[in-house]
């Protein structure tokens, strides 16, 4: 079944309003990262997030890996409508397996109205 | 540097047909990857290279082979294909003797239909 569960899975805003994707794992990672794929292109990293309690900044983004090393979020201050895509968490090392190898959650659609 | 490219971008198959797809890095990296994207399930590993000559099983393999003659290219062969493969294809890489993390660069996708 589906190890890593992201929600929501779609979440429209108005720009200049916030916008949080969370992640889960049902069991404890070795790394998490994030991609954005924008519609019709291809995921491209953002991020790896390593450390329990690890909190990471680009810019309007603001990624966060839970103390237990199971959950992360992503959130995107103000939104702007180059933010719009859908947002992947990934997991490695689940289940105990190789840190290189990721399992990506289902994805967060983000939608932004000008 | 080119990063990850795939070969073909767009492909329709009939059911039973065969075909093979094409990713090739020019970034050296060790691992490479094939995923599937299918609406609203985000990105399965079909297969999954972690050096020449080595390939290993991902969470959705049937139907699906691949090889991995050189360390720059990974192939993804259909030997008979079905309608349940009409997917997006993407090819990533990642990893070298100089990194310092795990991420993955991706292809821009192969689009199969299968009818």
């Amino acid at each position: 079944g589906q190890q890593v569960m992201q929600i929501p899975q779609y979440q429209h805003v108005q720009e200049g309003e916030d916008f949080t994707t969370y992640c889960n794992s049902s069991t404890t990672l070795s790394n998490i990262q994030w991609y954005k794929q924008r519609p019709g292109g291809h995921p491209v990293f953002l991020i790896q997030l390593v450390k329990s309690g690890e909190v990471k900044k680009q810019k309007r983004l603001t990624f966060q890996f839970g103390e237990a090393k199971k959950n992360s979020s992503l959130h995107i201050t103000a939104t702007q409508t180059t933010d719009v895509g859908t947002y992947f968490c990934a997991g490695g090392g689940v289940s105990g397996g190789s840190n290189y190898k990721l399992t990506f959650g289902k994805g967060t659609l983000l939608t932004v109205n000008p | 540097n080119a990063g990850v490219t795939q070969t073909p971008k767009f492909r329709v198959l009939k059911t039973g047909q065969s075909m093979t797809l094409l990713c090739a890095q020019d970034m050296n990296h060790e691992y490479m990857y094939w995923y599937r994207q299918d609406p609203g399930m985000g990105l399965r590993l079909i297969h999954y290279s972690v050096g020449e000559g080595t390939t290993a099983k991902g969470e959705v393999p049937d139907g699906y082979n691949v090889s991995r003659l050189k360390k720059q290219n990974f192939l993804l062969g259909l030997e008979s294909a079905a309608p349940s493969q009409t997917s997006v294809y993407f090819c990533a890489s990642s990893y070298s003797m100089t990194a310092v993390s795990y991420e993955q660069y991706f292809g821009p996708g192969t689009r199969l239909t299968v009818t």
